[in-house]
């Protein structure tokens, strides 16, 4: 079954640092979004991208913040400068087009661990 | 502002007996209400889909029922197994599902 895959599963950096958080969608899927999840705390919408842009993005995606397909594949989140606040587990989610019944079911990936020492 | 709360407590039930988990939420008008099943560091998994226009969906042990009035869903699973203990979660989302928005969760245990 197709799935979702993130890499690194863990990435610790020190503040201040760039750090760059690589998804693959599934391969038929056209939405693409990032979330994020502090310890104990629930799953935080950050961004969502369509047709090569962004179609929506919550008050945590500041300028610290992008995101890009740089290919046919692969869906980045990048964090320019990290903050201590930016540590949590950090979810890749993809959609398949509108339409059908499984049009808005979003398929999540394992996740990245960031840690910002 | 938009609001979802689910059961902030824990849930733990008797293994077959029928669980029961609460999804309110004030100011939002969504398209469509999701359920996913989350287990300890892990992503979130979707189970079920319900539009605005849906009282009821079921699929195999669960259900979930959508009343857009009460701004309320409710979750059951039955004939509940320890392998289902986990958080679950509700996220509602609208029209084109763009911003999906989740609720805190509630965690579910279920005793053999």
């Amino acid at each position: 079954e197709p799935e979702v895959t993130q890499t690194p599963s863990h990435q610790v950096t020190q503040m201040g640092q760039e750090v760059i958080l690589r998804c693959v969608p599934i391969s038929n899927h056209l939405y693409f979004y990032w979330y994020r999840q502090i310890l104990g705390q629930k799953v935080e919408f950050l961004v969502s991208f369509y047709n090569n842009e962004i179609s929506e993005k919550s008050e945590i995606f500041d300028d610290q913040f992008s995101v890009e397909r740089p290919d046919g594949s692969n869906f980045t989140l990048k964090i320019r400068s990290t903050k201590l606040e930016d540590s949590a587990m950090y979810f890749c989610a993809s959609r398949a087009p509108s339409g059908g019944m499984s049009g808005e079911t979003q398929y999540f990936g394992p996740g990245t661990r960031l840690l910002v020492l | 502002s938009q609001k979802i709360e689910q059961n902030s407590e824990a849930l733990n039930i008797q293994e077959g007996k029928t669980a029961t988990l609460t999804c309110n939420y004030t100011n939002y008008s969504p398209a469509y209400l999701q359920w996913y099943r989350q287990d300890p560091g892990r992503g979130p998994v979707f189970l079920l889909l319900i539009r605005e226009n849906e009282k009821e969906k079921r699929k195999e042990r669960l259900k979930v029922t959508f009343d857009t009035t009460l701004k309320q869903s409710l979750f059951h699973i039955t004939a509940s197994q320890p392998a289902d203990s986990a958080t679950y979660l509700c996220a509602l989302d609208k029209t084109g599902g763009f911003k999906t928005i989740f609720g805190a969760g509630t965690r579910l245990f279920v005793k053999a």
